[in-house]
């Protein structure tokens, strides 16, 4: 069956990288796009952005200049980066499938960034 | 970037109908996608196309709208209806999320 599932650490220091990363099984990196989307703490969901199924990628404007997304598709795994973190980053980060709405999601991980 | 507004809190009582709204800033075809999100849980896929209901989701969710305008139906709102519902566009990059509108139950 289809699944994600979402590791990193649970806290980072402010200005340092955070790097997390999604396992999938039960379907093809090749066949459906991946994204993230993150959730700070009784707040609403915001879309971070996608790897396409071609290994294109779109990203949210305001996110643009310091996330990045990549994948290793022999590994089924998709990876989120983003850099000069801030406090106001701390978030359970989730990662989804695309598809018709985003139907298969992650637990989420919940990344506290420290001052 | 497509701006998704919605409603704001409701609070209706069990057996009732609601209808939550959301408004793109531009069109997005019938590419609205709407969740339900409960404490301590992940999204929950409703409805996808604006109109088609998720497999293994009650038939008491229902979605309308084209272009800038949508909306959720449910009908009847049952107890455990209580929870956190966002729209979502997948028409316009980046993709987008509405705020929420936050379902209590009286």
């Amino acid at each position: 069956q289809v699944q994600l599932k979402e590791s990193g650490p649970v806290l980072v220091q402010a200005s340092e990288t955070l790097s997390l990363t999604c396992t999938v099984s039960g379907f093809s990196l090749t066949n459906y796009g991946v994204i993230w989307v993150r959730q700070p703490p009784g707040k609403g969901l915001e879309w971070m952005g996608i790897i396409w199924r071609n290994g294109n990628t779109d990203y949210n404007s305001a996110l643009k200049s310091r996330l990045s997304i990549n994948r290793d598709t022999s590994k089924s795994q998709v990876f989120l980066k983003m850099n000069s973190l801030q406090t106001d980053d701390t978030a359970i980060y989730y990662c989804t499938r695309d598809g018709y709405g985003y139907n298969y999601w992650g637990q989420g991980v919940m990344v506290t960034v420290s001052s | 970037d497509t701006v998704l507004t919605q409603s704001p809190a409701l609070a209706v009582s069990p057996g009732e109908r609601v209808t939550i709204s959301c408004r793109a800033s531009e069109s997005v075809s019938t590419r609205m996608h709407w969740y339900q999100q409960k404490p301590g849980q992940q999204p929950k896929l409703l409805i996808y196309g604006a109109s088609n209901l998720e497999s293994g989701v009650p038939a008491r969710f229902s979605g309308s709208g084209s272009g800038t305008d949508f909306t959720l139906t449910i009908d009847p709102v049952e107890a455990n209806d209580t929870a956190t519902y966002f729209c979502q566009q997948s028409w316009n990059d980046p993709h987008t999320f509405g705020a929420g509108t936050k379902l209590e139950l009286k």
